[in-house]
């Protein structure tokens, strides 16, 4: 699985977009980009995941740069609780394993 | 739906000692997979199980076991146990792969402390 690069930690003023990057350069053609999130001792949350479209859901949005090298996850409203460390995960969609990699991630504190 | 359930929350056991958590995962779900968090090593990945068999395992010792049951339902298992074991244990539930969405769902964790 291709390794991802994110920001040590970022802060946002609650009520703004949050925009979160993450830098994948080798990644190829058949890993898609997951994220995930992590509230402070809680279990890691899923988030979103695509390929090379944009994808939207009621949690976030996802930008995936055309040449694919890198992605930004968008919390479009962030509220205190938003924060959290957010991970930025490619892996192989499908095939035989679930496993995932996570790197050191993104601690995302949303500031009143 | 019931999400994933880890049993139990907290423990705390002596060096030499072992260990076992559980893990129930999401109806329906036969894939199941164990990662160890600690402060200084982050989340890492011991193993998965679908459908009762060992599918991937990660880089931690022999001490380091796990099992799926008919069920689905999971266990790990830690035998003499070191200092360095203490640690949140997490357990994700996967639908399948290679055909549906197989985003994981993580249970809330064992927090393990070896004194």
């Amino acid at each position: 699985d291709a390794k991802t690069t994110q920001p040590t930690s970022m802060d946002c003023a609650e009520g703004r977009a949050a925009n979160l990057p993450c830098n994948h350069s080798t990644i190829s053609g058949n890993e898609y980009v997951y994220w995930y999130r992590q509230i402070h001792s809680q279990g890691p949350q899923y988030i979103i995941h695509g390929l090379k479209n944009n994808e939207t859901n009621e949690m976030a949005s996802l930008i995936i740069t055309e040449d694919r090298k890198s992605s930004t996850l968008i919390l479009p409203h962030a509220t205190l609780r938003d924060t959290a460390v957010y991970y930025c995960i490619v892996r192989v969609y499908g095939g035989a394993t679930n496993k995932l990699i996570f790197g050191t991630g993104t601690l995302l504190a949303v500031q009143p | 739906k019931a999400g994933v359930t880890q049993t139990p929350r907290y423990l705390i056991k002596t060096r030499g000692q072992q260990v076992t958590l559980s893990c129930s995962p999401i109806s329906g779900h036969r894939s199941v997979s164990w990662y160890q968090q600690t402060p200084g090593q982050g989340l890492q990945f011991l193993f998965e199980y679908f459908s009762e068999t060992q599918r991937n395992k990660g880089n931690f010792p022999g001490r380091f076991s796990g099992r799926q049951f008919s069920n689905s339902r999971s266990e790990m298992n830690v035998s003499t146990l070191e200092l360095g074991d203490s640690a949140l244990y997490l357990c994700a539930s996967s639908f399948e792969t290679g055909v549906r969405n197989t985003e994981a769902f993580f249970g809330q964790g064992t927090r393990l402390t070896v004194v």
